[in-house]
């Protein structure tokens, strides 16, 4: 497999649920991205992590936790949640964390709270 | 902050007609992405262009960085080339890719 997988696809979670988002690179990236985009707003960012280190969140509520084992995968790991949360979630990658380094997204996960 | 604004909002083209959508940037830039993002939602990167031209089969875009602004040009639209592209830039001593709001094209057959 190639690029940047994400899984799952499509997520519907109850607010009081606990669920996880898996994103994979298969790039020899160091550093990854979680970015929401909820309709009609701008795409924006939540974490970023080089080198499984978190360097950046982007005053993201605490029912949201990211998680980075190493460089490939990077989870995030939901619990209640509120049907504001509802959005398209994008996993990115980069070579370095420096702003010359192009990034490559995932297809995204598609998550729907009830 | 550095903000990203993109125009026109929304184009509908017919099919083999030619376009260009504009993208300007508020403060000097180290990356400028140009991204198509299809209806499932998969974004696909288009251009890696922080100044310059670049040219890919029937788009090319240009940048340039001193009067803050990248042109993205589509020629002879196919009905696929319907989405939404952004653009997305990152200040000269950041990380964070900051994206514009998007211009959704339609490409009627």
């Amino acid at each position: 497999e190639t690029g940047v997988t994400q899984t799952p696809r499509h997520l519907v979670m109850g607010m009081t649920n606990k669920k996880s988002l898996k994103c994979e690179q298969h790039l020899g990236h160091n550093a990854m991205y979680w970015y929401k985009q909820s309709a009609k707003k701008p795409l924006e960012l939540m974490f970023v992590y080089n080198f499984k280190e978190q360097t950046e969140n982007n005053s993201v509520p605490s029912r949201f936790s990211p998680e980075c084992p190493n460089s490939s995968h990077l989870f995030l790991h939901l619990h209640t949640l509120q049907p504001e949360d509802s959005a398209l979630y994008l996993c990115a990658s980069s070579q370095g964390l420096a702003g010359g380094y192009e990034q490559y997204f995932g297809p995204g996960t598609r998550l729907t709270v009830t | 902050g550095i903000q990203v604004e993109q125009s026109p909002p929304d184009l509908i083209l017919q099919e083999g007609a030619n376009s260009t959508l504009r993208c300007n940037f508020s403060d000097s830039v180290n990356n400028l992405q140009w991204f198509h993002q299809n209806p499932w939602g998969q974004l696909i990167n288009l251009f890696y262009i922080p100044s310059g031209t670049k040219q890919n089969g029937r788009l090319s875009a240009t940048t340039v960085a001193t009067e803050r602004y990248s042109l993205l040009y589509i020629s002879s639209s196919q009905t696929t080339d319907s989405g939404v592209y952004f653009c997305a830039e990152i200040k000269a001593a950041g990380n964070k890719l900051t994206f514009g709001g998007g211009t959704r094209v339609l490409v009627k057959p």
